[in-house]
């Protein structure tokens, strides 16, 4: 039972467009998420967090949006740039415990 | 100076044979982890220390066991390898609440 899922496997945007990255999770309990990014033979590097007592959290070209009763973030890059080819991963927990969730993630490539 | 460091990087071996992979942080935190990222790309947390103290072991065969010998390092045995095993393993930390994790660099394990 998959509880964060990434239902895009892949996106592309041409450079200087915005690249929307979305997930979903159906733990309710679920109240701090984060996206990472991953290049290949990497391990992910954290990009940005969110708390469920916001609905928006920004942190330069990067922005993530939490709907809590849709049960649904997304990650916002603008304008997208190459570097930002990678593969995302969307994380969920529940405050108070250590174990993060993760996503299958999203293949993102921008066109130059 | 790398954060979080995993040996070896790529690792082949036959079925049945037992294999160590190291992991050891230098960001002074208490927490850390091991995650199995399958050949589907799900990332599934496996274990988690924190200061020496197993606190997360989720359901993985006997076969893996992990060993935090002091709260800077976690390494991962494997007895009897399987095919199944072969997957890339990330070693991660965390100073622990909603913080996100440091990753390593994965190790690429086959068997054969």
């Amino acid at each position: 039972d998959q509880q964060v899922k990434q239902n895009s496997p892949s996106l592309s945007v041409q450079e200087g467009r915005i690249s929307i990255l979305n997930c979903d999770y159906t733990n309710s309990m679920f109240d701090y998420f984060l996206w990472y990014k991953k290049y290949p033979a990497e391990g992910p590097t954290f990009l940005i967090s969110i708390s469920s007592i916001k609905d928006k959290n920004e942190d330069g070209r990067f922005t993530v949006f939490l709907n809590k009763s849709a049960k649904h973030l997304s990650l916002h890059i603008v304008p997208s740039q190459p570097g930002d080819s990678a593969v995302y991963f969307c994380a969920a927990k529940t405050s108070g415990t250590y174990k993060y969730i993760f996503g299958t993630g999203t293949r993102l490539k921008v066109l130059a | 100076d790398t954060a979080v460091s995993q040996t070896p990087k790529y690792l082949v071996t036959q079925m049945g044979n037992d294999k160590s992979i190291k992991c050891e942080q230098n960001l002074g935190h208490d927490t850390m982890y091991w995650y199995k990222q399958d050949s589907k790309k799900f990332l599934k947390i496996m274990f988690s220390y924190n200061n020496k103290e197993l606190i997360i072991n989720e359901t993985v065969p006997n076969r893996f066991s992990p060993k935090s010998p002091d709260k800077a390092h976690l390494n991962l045995h494997i007895n009897s390898l399987e095919l199944g095993d072969s997957a890339v393993y990330f070693c991660a930390s965390s100073p622990g609440g909603d913080r996100g994790y440091t990753f390593g660099s994965g190790t690429r394990l086959t068997v054969v």
